[in-house]
């Protein structure tokens, strides 16, 4: 069975540019998550989606990120304009239906804003 | 406001010894506390999980304590292996799908 993957593995990008982020969750996974790590600190959640609906976003820095879950399957991160502070690790995970079931992670994409 | 913390950046040990891991929590309302494994340039990967109703669970080398009265949980990772070497992660939640990490303690064993 595939894992979750995320794609790109890496983007550097200039500060004011936009960059989208993808990730295909584990087929049969409704919920599909958002977490970023920066610069070595605790990893920190985004948002959660089930199927298509987003469920909790509170972790959304702000109105620069855009997250889609299209059809409920493959979901994007769109981050616009970038600024410094977004640099980090991106991870995408996925679960089956209850919250105590396992949460998958991707390998993560690193984002590189100059 | 970080709900969940580890103290602790490193850790080395000796290949076959024991490994402790700590891991503190300030939000008495979580209910559902894991570890997490992360090589380098990989995500992060489910170890052990452990609920609030229980206060030990093991799974082979790895057990997990959780003292909810301390608000504390610790990862005994024994023998302790070379592939044992990377960055374990605490997690938490309470009744929600929604994560709350420490920022993780790097484990090296020695050989």
């Amino acid at each position: 069975e595939a894992g979750v993957t995320q794609f790109p593995s890496h983007s550097v990008i200039e500060k004011g540019q936009t960059v989208t982020l993808r990730c295909d969750p584990i087929s049969g996974h409704d919920n599909l998550y958002w977490y970023r790590r920066v610069m070595g600190k605790e990893i920190k959640f985004l948002l959660h989606f089930v199927k298509e609906s987003k469920q909790d976003e509170s972790g959304m820095p702000n109105n620069r990120f855009l997250a889609e879950r299209t059809g409920g399957t493959y979901s994007t991160l769109k981050v616009q304009p970038a600024e410094l502070e977004d640099s980090g690790v991106y991870f995408c995970a996925s679960s089956q239906a209850r919250h105590t079931d396992t949460q998958y992670f991707g390998p993560g994409t690193r984002l590189t804003v100059l | 406001d970080q709900q969940v913390k580890q103290n602790s950046p490193s850790l080395s040990v000796q290949e076959g010894r024991i490994s402790i891991l700590n891991c503190d929590y300030t939000n008495s309302m979580f209910d559902y506390f894991l570890w997490y494994k992360k090589y380098p340039a990989e995500g992060p990967t489910f170890l052990i999980s452990i609920s609030s109703i229980k206060d030990k669970n093991e799974d082979g080398r790895f057990t997990v304590f959780l003292n909810k009265s301390a608000k504390h949980l610790s990862l005994h990772i024994v023998p302790s292996q070379p592939g044992d070497s990377a960055v374990y992660f605490c997690a938490a939640s309470f009744n929600d799908y929604k994560l709350s990490f420490g920022a993780g303690t790097t484990v090296t064993v020695r050989a």
